[in-house]
């Protein structure tokens, strides 16, 4: 069964560390994203990527980083420099808009991992 | 600005019909969706909106007039297995989704 795989589900870090959360997808989808979700709280973007090779800052992308060297995967950094780092994290995937247009189910259909839920020490 | 307003909480009986309003200022409009998410899970994707109207899918419709930017999510004969936050979305100007803060249904038997 297609799907998105993210890993570890828990994580715990020291302060000053950095930390890399992984998600890989095989649904041959375009576009991938990274959300963050504190209690309580919506689904607020860190980095979105459209194609390989390629991608952009969202609304909170400082102290953030990301790759997308593959089509499958898009890893999330988590920085010393991010000052607040403990929170539920999010990685999902779409079609993109790219291939049928923002109005389309493919850009506003999105599939998410199980989440990533990390904790500074 | 881009944003989306939906209640907090809801509260409603097993069994009965419940609606969540989600009303939303945006640049451009592309369409409405809805989301489900069970606490400590991740978010599952329920509807989309990208014409006025009502969409049913068995228990749960969605309705959207882009007039009154204004949506709504209706859930039928409910069942404690909906108890989760329910999120509005529109794609924004950066052709990203944009969340809403999400409505917590709590349902009582």
């Amino acid at each position: 069964d297609g799907g998105i795989t993210q890993s570890p589900k828990y994580l715990f870090r020291k302060e000053g560390q950095n930390v890399t959360l992984s998600c890989e997808q095989n649904l041959n989808h375009d576009a991938m994203y990274w959300y963050r979700q504190d209690p309580g709280q919506g689904l607020r973007l860190i980095y979105y990527s459209q194609i390989v090779n390629d991608f952009q800052k969202g609304d909170i992308a400082e102290g953030y980083s990301v790759s997308r060297e593959k089509k499958e995967s898009f890893p999330l950094t988590v920085t010393s420099a991010q000052k607040n780092p403990t929170a539920f994290y999010l990685c999902a995937s779409s079609i993109g808009w790219r291939r049928q247009g923002a109005a389309s189910s493919g850009a506003n259909v999105l599939t998410f991992g199980a989440g990533s839920r990390l904790t500074v020490l | 600005g881009q944003s989306l307003e939906q209640p907090s909480e809801v509260t409603a009986v097993e069994g009965a019909i419940v609606q969540i309003n989600c009303t939303y200022q945006t640049s451009g409009f592309y369409g409405l969706s809805w989301y489900q998410q069970h606490d400590g899970g991740a978010p599952t994707f329920l509807s989309y909106n990208a014409l006025d109207g009502l969409e049913e899918t068995g228990r749960f419709s969605s309705f959207l007039s882009r007039s009154d930017s204004y949506g709504y999510l209706l859930l039928q004969e409910l069942q404690m297995k909906d108890s989760a936050s329910y999120f509005c979305a529109v794609i924004g100007s950066n052709y990203q989704l944009i969340w809403g803060a999400g409505t917590k249904l709590i349902i009582k038997p």
